[in-house]
């Protein structure tokens, strides 16, 4: 079965600092991982996907199989980038597990000015 | 632009009560999925539709059920309702073609009180 751990369930830091939010996972196939975010008041919503390899809000993710990490970075962290964010795994890519995520427990990003 | 649509958006029952949560998919997408998030936990995955049938299944209880209509909306009908339901339950949806993008679009989700 496939898991997915966020080992930091709060992470603070000043604006302008830089940022990592750690994911690791573990699935015996070839995953496909995401990261999710949820701003205040706001709904779940895809912040980034490793198979596009882009970089969103100057957020990037590397998917790294040796470390079977999916760790989020950004070098200069912003107030707005406050949220809770989710890493996402989805087993069988390409087969038929239709959307099935298994997600993280979380982290909340605090960015203090 | 139009979202997932969930309602109620909060709901307080009883014990053995039963309660019914809605989910409307944005207009166009032909899947469905139901996740549950209790406090202080991660979404938990309960079951997808996709073209009206069952297309996958994960931790939903025997006492739970769901179906996804003809206009594409969902229902998730929970019966028996016990104090550790109490959760908020969240829907998404997408185009089943995209589905191997990961990308959902969630609703803001129903919360469930079970008193």
């Amino acid at each position: 079965a496939q898991r997915v751990t966020q080992p930091e369930k709060l992470l603070s830091v000043f604006k302008g600092a830089p940022v990592e939010l750690k994911c690791n996972y573990s699935y015996s196939g070839s995953p496909e991982l995401f990261w999710y975010v949820q701003y205040s008041r706001q709904r779940l919503q895809l912040l980034l996907r490793h198979i596009s390899r882009e970089s969103i809000k100057g957020f990037t993710a590397d998917l790294n199989k040796g470390e079977t990490s999916f760790h989020l970075k950004k070098p200069f962290a912003q107030e707005e980038d406050s949220a809770m964010y989710y890493c996402a795994l989805l087993a069988n890519a390409g087969g038929t597990s239709y959307g099935k995520l298994t997600f993280g427990q979380g982290t909340i990003l605090t960015v203090h000015p | 632009a139009a979202g997932v649509i969930q309602s109620p958006r909060h709901l307080i029952k009883e014990k053995r009560e039963t309660a019914t949560l809605k989910c409307y998919p944005i207009p166009r997408h032909d899947t469905v999925y139901w996740y549950q998030q209790g406090p202080g936990q991660d979404p938990q995955f309960l079951i997808s539709f996709y073209e009206k049938m069952q297309s996958d299944k994960g931790s939903i209880p025997d006492r739970f059920s769901a179906q996804q209509f003809s206009d594409y909306h969902s229902e998730l009908n929970m019966s028996s309702l016990e104090l550790g339901d109490s959760a908020l339950y969240f829907c998404a949806s997408s185009l089943a073609r995209w589905t191997n993008t990961g990308e959902l679009f969630f609703g803001e989700g129903s919360r469930l009180t079970v008193l």
